[in-house]
């Protein structure tokens, strides 16, 4: 049974970096098969993708967050992590990790963990 | 890049047959494959919908969706509805940078 669990901080604050990971239980993060991906939700509002990685390194981010954003896979943990730098009131959202399908689509999504920016 | 253009939210009887539209503002809606993620009240997504008309194993045949190159527009329906269908559905596809895109969610309310 695949389970992804997020991990991190509830509460950081402004200017500094967020980090979270991701515990992946059931599947491999080094199978060639998936991308693994970290998503995200501010209070009311719609899904934001944030980027995924591939479990040989590559990754490939949101546009509008590239500049503050790392995505990055521990194979021995099987874990990936995020971190966002810099971050403002605005970055307070509900962060997701999920599994990536055939490119194609998130067929495993972990529970959701609030993350707070706020001093 | 696009945007994904849903209404804001939408309501219908049980039992009925109710279509959520997701609009793509630039590029064509063919061009890359539109998925559709079903998120109730305190709980993560979940796909109904994959590569435009797909289910997922576990998602009954009351849930399809397709997609309409004239009004560059991507539905999903959901026939016989039931209270639990009750939720934010979401639309979602990509660039050509394989950048994922969500669409603004569409809250259903079945009454």
């Amino acid at each position: 049974q695949v389970q992804l669990q997020e991990s991190g901080p509830g509460l950081v604050k402004p200017s500094e970096t967020l980090s979270l990971t991701c515990t992946v239980s059931g599947v491999s993060v080094s199978s060639g098969s998936y991308y693994w991906s970290w998503i995200r939700q501010p209070p009311g509002k719609t899904l934001e993708w944030i980027g995924y990685i591939y479990y040989s390194g590559s990754t490939n981010y949101n546009p509008s967050l590239k500049s503050r954003v790392t995505i990055s896979v521990d194979t021995s943990k099987n874990q990936f992590s995020l971190r966002l730098s810099s971050v403002t009131a605005a970055d307070t959202a509900v962060y997701y990790c999920a599994k990536v399908e055939g490119g194609v689509y998130f067929d495993y999504w972990g529970q959701g963990t609030l993350v707070t920016v706020s001093s | 890049n696009f945007m994904l253009t849903q209404p804001h939210s939408v309501s219908e009887s049980p039992g009925k047959t109710v279509t959520i539209s997701c609009t793509r503002s630039s590029g064509s809606i063919a061009s890359n494959s539109v998925q559709w993620y079903q998120q109730r009240p305190g709980s993560s997504p979940t796909t109904v919908i994959y590569e435009d008309n797909q289910r997922p194993s576990g998602v009954p045949d009351r849930f399809s969706a397709s997609i309409d190159s004239s009004s560059n527009s991507a539905s999903l329906t959901i026939s016989g509805l039931k209270t639990e269908d009750e939720a934010d559905y979401y639309c979602q596809s990509y660039d050509s940078s394989n950048h994922w895109v969500f669409g603004g969610g569409t809250k259903l309310t079945v009454l």
